[in-house]
């Protein structure tokens, strides 16, 4: 099936810095989402992207839509430690609606004090 | 707004028997999903459905898992029998339609197969 690759896989950063991973496919995709999951949690919707080259904030998150459509980029500026948790992309495959989101197998965030 | 219910949270049972998950979406959102999740994966999806209608369940595996919607509300997921491979997360969605692909998760069964 369709495939979409997270990176990095995890990264540990200090509290205080800036935080950048990305999502990318060899497929197209008209949708993008990420979410963020904490620990026997089920994922929270942080931003959504629906045209290529969109740029969206979200507090200190924003998220960007490749112009190419198919990867995504989420930045987390001057971390907390609440920012900690697994990142997820989910991307809408084609230009239809009514298609399934597939997810990537997420990026885990470790913020040092 | 009440977010998307499941119920149970934790579920422990020996292999070969029934279980059952219970998932009320947002009220209002007529797309309900479910999806499995595996430790250190993503979440995929099980089957969608618009309404009372399972639209897509390519990916549900039928000799052993079933799923209803009867009222185009609240869903139920059932494994019988369940296999050791069957332990996982299970998770709810629901979004207000096709045309809104942004997902609101629950917080998931998580399912212990012994």
């Amino acid at each position: 099936g369709q495939q979409l690759n997270q990176s990095p896989q995890s990264m540990f950063i200090q509290e205080g810095e800036d935080v950048s991973m990305n999502c990318t496919s060899s497929s197209i995709f008209n949708t993008w989402l990420w979410y963020k999951q904490d620990p026997g949690e089920g994922p929270v919707l942080l931003i959504a992207l629906y045209k290529a080259g969109e740029l969206t904030s979200n507090g200190r998150l924003t998220a960007q839509f490749g112009i190419t459509r198919k990867d995504s980029f989420l930045n987390i500026s001057a971390s907390i430690p609440s920012d900690v948790g697994i990142y997820f992309c989910a991307g809408q495959l084609g230009l239809g609606y009514g298609q399934n989101f597939v997810f990537g197998p997420g990026t885990r965030l470790s913020v040092l004090p | 707004e009440a977010g998307v219910v499941q119920s149970p949270r934790y579920k422990i049972i020996e292999k070969k028997q029934p279980v059952a998950f219970w998932c009320n979406p947002i009220s209002g959102h007529n797309t309900l999903y479910w999806y499995l999740q595996n430790l250190g994966q993503g979440p995929e999806l099980l089957i969608r459905y618009e309404n009372e209608e399972a639209v897509d369940d390519s990916q549900l595996p039928k000799d052993r898992f079933s799923a209803e919607r009867l009222k185009g509300v609240d869903s139920t997921l059932k494994i019988q029998p369940a296999e050791l491979g069957d332990s996982a997360v299970y998770l709810c969605a629901s979004s207000r339609g096709r045309r809104d692909g942004e997902q609101f998760f629950g917080p998931g069964t998580r399912l212990t197969v012994l």
